[in-house]
């Protein structure tokens, strides 16, 4: 079956920089991406990286995929305070299958300072 | 655009209460989605619909019924609240040409 998972919380000093992992086990998804939630907003589509693709930087975000292990890790340069957010992973199937993404339960981002 | 907008923001409801939560979007989208997210358990898929007139369920469809009349509309109803349905629904909704789902900022739904 088609799963999620990633780590419920990570605390990362103000400047250095954060990893967020995530682990999915539906091999022929085709995108895999990560959402943003900041208190009391919905989830903001951050970045996503297609299948075929094994790193995606865009300014302090970097995405590496690792298809052989169905592995993501989404890494955030010098970590700043509204970086602080819940950050979810999801994969999403083939186009001709459902039109599902599946959500991973989101890893809570605190900032020390 | 106002993107995706959900009413209301808050509601409390007695158990055996029923409400619906409407959902609209001005993106011209094909895809509209109904989550819960509950503490420790992600978002969850209650129903999802990939255009007018036509309605699937999702992961926890239970105790939800949708209705999807007007492209730009998507709404959720309850016909008999329970405690468990006590969590945060978010609308989102997306293109057939894309996969970017915009989410609307949600309503906190409280079942006493």
């Amino acid at each position: 079956g088609e799963d999620v998972e990633q780590s419920l919380f990570l605390s990362v000093r103000e400047g250095d920089s954060s990893v967020i992992n995530c682990t999915y086990t539906d091999s022929s998804s085709t995108y895999l991406y990560w959402y943003k939630q900041e208190p009391g907003a919905g989830l903001q589509l951050l970045t996503y990286i297609f299948s075929n693709m094994d790193m995606k930087q865009d300014q302090r975000l970097t995405v590496l995929l690792n298809k052989k292990d169905k592995h993501l890790s989404l890494r955030i340069a010098d970590t700043q305070t509204g970086d602080s957010a819940i950050y979810f992973c999801a994969e999403s199937p083939p186009m001709n299958r459902d039109d599902k993404i599946i959500f991973g339960k989101g890893t809570r981002l605190h900032i020390l300072p | 655009n106002a993107g995706v907008t959900q009413t209301p923001k808050f509601r409390v409801l007695k158990t055996g209460q029923s409400m619906t939560l409407l959902c609209a979007q001005d993106m011209n989208h094909e895809y509209m989605y109904w989550y819960r997210q509950d503490p420790g358990m992600g978002l969850r898929l209650i129903h999802y619909s990939v255009g007018e007139g036509t309605t699937a369920k999702g992961e926890v469809p239970d105790g939800y019924n949708v209705s999807r009349l007007k492209k730009q509309n998507f709404l959720l109803g309850l016909e008999s609240a329970a405690p468990s349905q006590t969590s945060v629904y978010f609308c989102a909704s997306r293109s057939r040409a894309s996969r970017e789902q915009f989410f609307g900022p949600g309503t906190r739904l409280t079942v006493l």
